[in-house]
This record gives C-alpha cells, sequence and structure tokens, in this order.
C-alpha cells in the first residue's frame, strides 16, 4: 500500500485564488512528521511546511496552510492568493517515526499550473 | 542560502566511466544523508541512507556496486555512479535532516552518452 497519496496529478488555478493540493497518508505510527515541498523545473526541493502529528493546530508559514485531519490521514496544503510563481510540482512526505535518521517517503506529486 | 550544497549540478559522461556527486553541509554536522533518484516527471525514489563513518544503506533493488556512497565525515557525503550506463541518466539529489527540518542540496542531473 502506497504511504502517501497524492489523487491529483495536475491541477490549475487562477491567479490570486486559493487552491488546495490533497495528500492522504498511511501510517500505524503514533509519531510521524508531514512535509510539503515545491520542485521547480530547475529540481531543486523547497520546503514549504511542516506538521508533526502530536501538533494540534494547524501548521502555517505565509501563504501556505496545512489542513491536518488526522482522523482521515489527510494533510492538505492550501496555498492562498496563488502567484504564477507557484508554478511547479509539489510533493507531500512523511516521516516515520518522526525521528532524525528516518527517510522522507514522497507521494506521486501534483502538478499546479497557475493561470494569469 | 544552501544548507546542504550539492554539485555538480549538470553532469554530461561517456558510457562506462563513472561520475562523482558531491553534498557538503555547510553549517551544521550531518551525520545522516539521504540519496535520491528522480526519473522523469516521477517522484523521488530513496536509493540509501548514509551515515558519517559506516557502510551506507541501500533501498530493495540499489546496486551497492554500482552506486558507491561514501560518508568520511560529518559535512560531506558522495555519491559515485560507476560505469554509467545510459539508463543511469537521472536527477540524483541528495538530504540531511536537521532537527524536524529536511534539507536538500540543489540536485544533480546526469546523462549518460
Amino acid at each position: 500500500a502506497q504511504k502517501i497519496t497524492q489523487t491529483q496529478p495536475g491541477m490549475f488555478v487562477q491567479e490570486k485564488e486559493a487552491v488546495t493540493l490533497d495528500c492522504t497518508y498511511d501510517t500505524s505510527d503514533q509519531s510521524y512528521g508531514l512535509f510539503w515541498y515545491k520542485q521547480p523545473s530547475s529540481g531543486e526541493m523547497i520546503f514549504l511546511i511542516y506538521q508533526g502529528s502530536y501538533d494540534e493546530q494547524n501548521a502555517t508559514e505565509g501563504r501556505y496552510s496545512l489542513n491536518f485531519q488526522k482522523a482521515r490521514k489527510s494533510a492538505n496544503l492550501v496555498i492562498s492568493a496563488s502567484q504564477l510563481g507557484d508554478s511547479a510540482m509539489y510533493f507531500c512526505a512523511m516521516r516515520e517515526p518522526n525521528s532524525g535518521n528516518t527517510p522522507l517517503v514522497f507521494g506521486k506529486g501534483t502538478r499546479l499550473s497557475v493561470i494569469a | 542560502g544552501a544548507v546542504v550544497s550539492q554539485h555538480p549540478s549538470r553532469v554530461i559522461c561517456k558510457s562506462g566511466t563513472s561520475v562523482k556527486i558531491e553534498c557538503r553541509s555547510l553549517d551544521f554536522q550531518a551525520t545522516t544523508m539521504f540519496w535520491y533518484r528522480q526519473f522523469p516527471k516521477k517522484s523521488l525514489m530513496l536509493m540509501a541512507t548514509s551515515n558519517e563513518g559506516s557502510k551506507a544503506t541501500y533501498e530493495q533493488g540499489v546496486e551497492k556496486d554500482k552506486f558507491l556512497i561514501n560518508h568520511a565525515s560529518l559535512t560531506l557525503s558522495t555519491l559515485t555512479v560507476t560505469s554509467a550506463h545510459p539508463e543511469d541518466s537521472s536527477f540524483y539529489i541528495c538530504s540531511s535532516p536537521r532537527g524536524n527540518t529536511i534539507y536538500f542540496g540543489e540536485g544533480s542531473w546526469l546523462t549518460v552518452v
């Protein structure tokens, strides 16, 4: 079974609108971390936001927020006020257990295209 | 600025030659380095985990003799693709954890001709 599922291969959003990128995960660990990364065409992985499994508040970082629904095992990324520069691949990833030497497991990604 | 520096960013090599990719942690001690491979329009797949001073742990299906990983110091980990073939052409990227964050290098595009 896939650990991280991103069901949207591609998404379009109008500039200045908000968009939600879906991510569900599968784990039996109590301790895990959820991450979102942005990958532009250059290939670099840009860290966006992190949510720990014990965090009660949804994480927010500027225009990025993570809609964490633990019971549903979902960690959707919300981007508000989309900009043309937001066009990129977006990857949801999980680390379980949430400790330093555990690698990230990635979903298949969602390609976001922002339209002017 | 970059916390993990990776180079070369792009390399073209001839079939049968070896290529070394380096990842350096710039302002922290990277006791662990993860190496990923990414094919076009695909996700990142973990190849191996290296820990400073010990042998790397390879994921199932990854040839350890072909993808040599060395982590001789707390700031440097290297991936050497030996006897490269065109099917080794890919994007390779390293990452290292620091607290709750995992930092990535800039990635290396390898083309084997």
